[in-house]
């Protein structure tokens, strides 16, 4: 079975500065990892992906995330934020193996303060 | 090309009353499926199909909710006497494989009075 915690439902950073967004799973077979972006009255964006490839990952609109097996993480990083991040963030994980459904943690709202 | 489309985009039942939510694929993807967002959470799943096969309901909270694909392509959510739990927004994605990322609509919210 999979599982997925999101430390902190709310975030705020200063514009400029690092975005951290903790992401730890659970999971009973090596998962795939998502992250998705979502804004208000909108649908899911797909952030970035880990497929079992390269460990770090790099995604859209300069995001990155780190797929750590020791720590279980997957944790989500923009060296420097700008107000257009502002948006929920939701981190996912499935199992390659059957893939039938994505497993969502209940999200970060990452404000942005000018 | 085109992304994954739902309609309405918003829908007010009255309790009781039966509801179709609709959701356009992206072409050629033989995965879709149906998620529910409560306000404040996550997605969470409801069911899965490729192609015209419903493979996995196991996350329909009850007999009233029910899903169709039936020539593989457009499917069809359909809530039977709305209760007001299942106010929420309902998410549509598809994917070109089992596993592999999957693309969301902007989703439907209902809204059941």
């Amino acid at each position: 079975a999979q599982s997925v915690t999101q430390l902190g439902s709310h975030v705020s950073v200063s514009e400029g500065a690092l975005v951290l967004l903790r992401c730890n799973y659970s999971s009973s077979v090596p998962p795939y990892l998502f992250w998705y972006v979502q804004y208000p009255n909108q649908g899911l964006q797909l952030l970035l992906k880990y497929t079992s490839a390269a460990t770090l990952v790099k995604g859209i609109n300069g995001f990155e995330a780190e797929f750590k097996k020791s720590e279980t993480s997957f944790h989500l990083t923009k060296p420097s934020a700008h107000m257009s991040d502002a948006a929920e963030y939701f981190c996912a994980v499935s199992d390659p193996n059957t893939g039938n459904q994505f497993y969502f943690g209940t999200g970060t709202s990452l404000t942005v303060i000018p | 090309g085109a992304g994954v489309s739902q309609s309405p985009r918003y829908k007010v039942a009255k309790r009781g009353q039966d509801v179709a939510l609709r959701c356009d694929p992206i072409s050629g993807h033989v995965s879709l499926f149906w998620y529910q967002q409560a306000l404040g959470q996550g997605p969470e799943f409801l069911t899965y199909f490729q192609n015209e096969a419903q493979l996995d309901k196991s996350g329909l909270p009850s007999d009233r909710f029910f899903a169709e694909r039936p020539e593989g392509s457009v499917s069809t959510l359909k809530i039977q006497r709305t209760q007001q739990e299942d106010s929420a927004v309902y998410l549509c994605a598809s994917s070109s494989d089992r596993g592999r990322e999957q693309y969301f609509g902007p989703g439907t919210r209902l809204t059941v009075t």
